[in-house]
């Protein structure tokens, strides 16, 4: 098995712009979570998904982002019109939850790394 | 809110010793699962662990072990025989049936030679 996917590992952008992330998660992985890191920071949860489905959104997750997984297996996460405090590093995760148990490992890409100049 | 609570932002350890990492939790809830993660320099967290409420003995995997004290709420991780290769990022984190993971703030933990 591949390991989850992240593209880009690093995006520079200057605020006002949209950037889009990708993740691809294990194959046969039901459940994909997005979350946010910054900087001396624990990882915060933003959204997640179990195939297409999105189940759960944090209010940190403003009117400007968006995520999506369209078919069941890659999300895109969009920020739109970007600002300074968007920078972070994104991290994307997915497991095989199985149903009505607690033990739900998710195992995480190498994140995206987003400077808004 | 279900909470997670680090106490020691950094560590030094001598290659080869034994190493613990604090990791309390507040929660009412009696089902949950508890995870440590590693997060090298490089960025990727990395899953070393996972214990459950229910579980009656402590979870080990390798050189890792989690003690976990259920009445203190407490799950520490214990690495033994420390390599400079441990040096990194290390988080605890709650999760709550097929849910979100709730991280703590990491411990930054490095290993002298």
């Amino acid at each position: 098995d591949t390991g989850v996917s992240q593209d880009p590992r690093h995006k520079i952008t200057k605020r006002g712009q949209n950037v889009t992330f990708r993740c691809d998660p294990i194959s046969e992985h039901n459940r994909l979570y997005w979350y946010r890191q910054t900087l001396g920071q624990g990882p915060e949860f933003l959204t997640y998904f179990q195939n297409e489905a999105q189940l759960e959104k944090s209010r940190l997750l403003s009117d400007r982002f968006s995520a999506e997984r369209p078919k069941g297996s890659f999300s895109t996460l969009e920020i739109q019109r970007t600002e300074q405090g968007d920078s972070a590093m994104y991290l994307c995760a997915s497991s095989l939850a199985p149903a009505g148990e607690v033990e739900n490992i998710q195992y995480f890409g190498a994140g995206t790394r987003l400077s808004v100049l | 809110a279900q909470k997670i609570t680090q106490t020691q932002p950094g560590m030094f350890v001598q290659e080869k010793e034994a190493v613990t990492l604090d990791c309390t939790y507040d929660t009412s809830d009696p089902s949950y699962g508890l995870f440590w993660y590693k997060q090298p320099s490089s960025g990727e967290m990395i899953f070393l662990i996972y214990q459950g409420s229910y579980d009656q003995q402590n979870a080990t995997e390798g050189r890792y072990s989690l003690n976990f004290q259920k009445a203190r709420k407490s799950a520490n991780l214990v690495i033994s025989a420390s390599q400079l290769g441990d040096s990194a990022m290390y988080f605890c984190a709650i999760s709550f049936g097929n849910e979100k993971l709730t991280f703590g703030t990491g411990t930054r933990l490095t290993i002298i030679p």
